[in-house]
């Protein structure tokens, strides 16, 4: 089985100021993690992706994620958010199993 | 990135009708699809995975009767909501794979369903 908690449910934060949305997980074979956005109405898009390698990835719009096997993590920051960066997002995970398990996602406000 | 195109966006529907949800990928061939439903300020839920030419497998809790999941061909996976009533009214959101559990889901629009 596989799981993911995002523990924030909302996080505000101020125009050019830096965040971080918190991600665990659990399964028991490897993972593969996936941080997602979702505009207000509209499906999900790709932030970024950790299949392997590297534990810091990089991704569109300024984000990047951590990996951190120990703590069973997978972080997503950005240095400095913008108003447009205002949406849901969502942590995921798959690993041995087809089907892809969400997060309860994290709402991103950002105050202008 | 793969392009996956869902319709309708939009629709509302009486009471004891049915809907149908067109989930296609545009630019890819995708021999798994999967069709979630997304209560608001909440997750996405998995509904069902659907597999071209077999029969779809459903999450348990989830009515295969009233669900109604066909994919047809490589390229097409439909929803259809039969008997449809008000608390079936939700976003669904379909996404599809080009291969294995590693890459990455690519997601159709949504279908905000409002069933008055």
């Amino acid at each position: 089985a596989q799981s993911v908690t995002q523990l924030d449910s909302q996080v505000p934060v101020f125009e050019e100021a830096p965040v971080e949305l918190r991600c665990n997980y659990s399964s028991s074979v490897s993972v593969y993690l996936f941080w997602y956005v979702q505009y207000p109405n509209q499906g999900l898009q790709l932030l970024l992706k950790y299949l392997s390698g590297s534990t810091l990835v990089k991704g569109i719009n300024g984000f990047e994620a951590e990996f951190n096997k120990s703590q069973t993590s997978f972080h997503l920051r950005k240095p400095s958010v913008h108003i447009s960066d205002t949406a849901e997002y969502f942590c995921a995970v798959t690993g041995g199993y087809q089907k892809v398990t969400f997060g309860t996602g994290t709402k991103l406000q950002v105050i202008p | 990135g793969a392009v996956v195109s869902q319709h309708p966006s939009r629709v509302i529907c009486k009471s004891g009708t049915s809907v149908k949800i067109e989930c296609r990928s545009l630019d890819f061939q995708a021999t798994t699809m999967f069709w979630y439903r997304q209560f608001p300020k909440q997750s996405l839920m998995l509904m069902a995975t659907s597999n071209e030419g077999s029969k779809a497998t459903y999450e348990q809790g989830v009515e295969k009767d009233k669900f109604l999941i066909n994919h047809a061909s490589l390229t097409l996976s439909t929803l259809t909501v039969t008997s449809a009533h008000p608390e079936d009214s939700s976003f669904y959101i379909c996404s599809a794979r080009v291969s294995g559990p590693e890459t990455e889901a690519f997601f159709g629009q949504g279908t905000r369903l409002t069933v008055v």
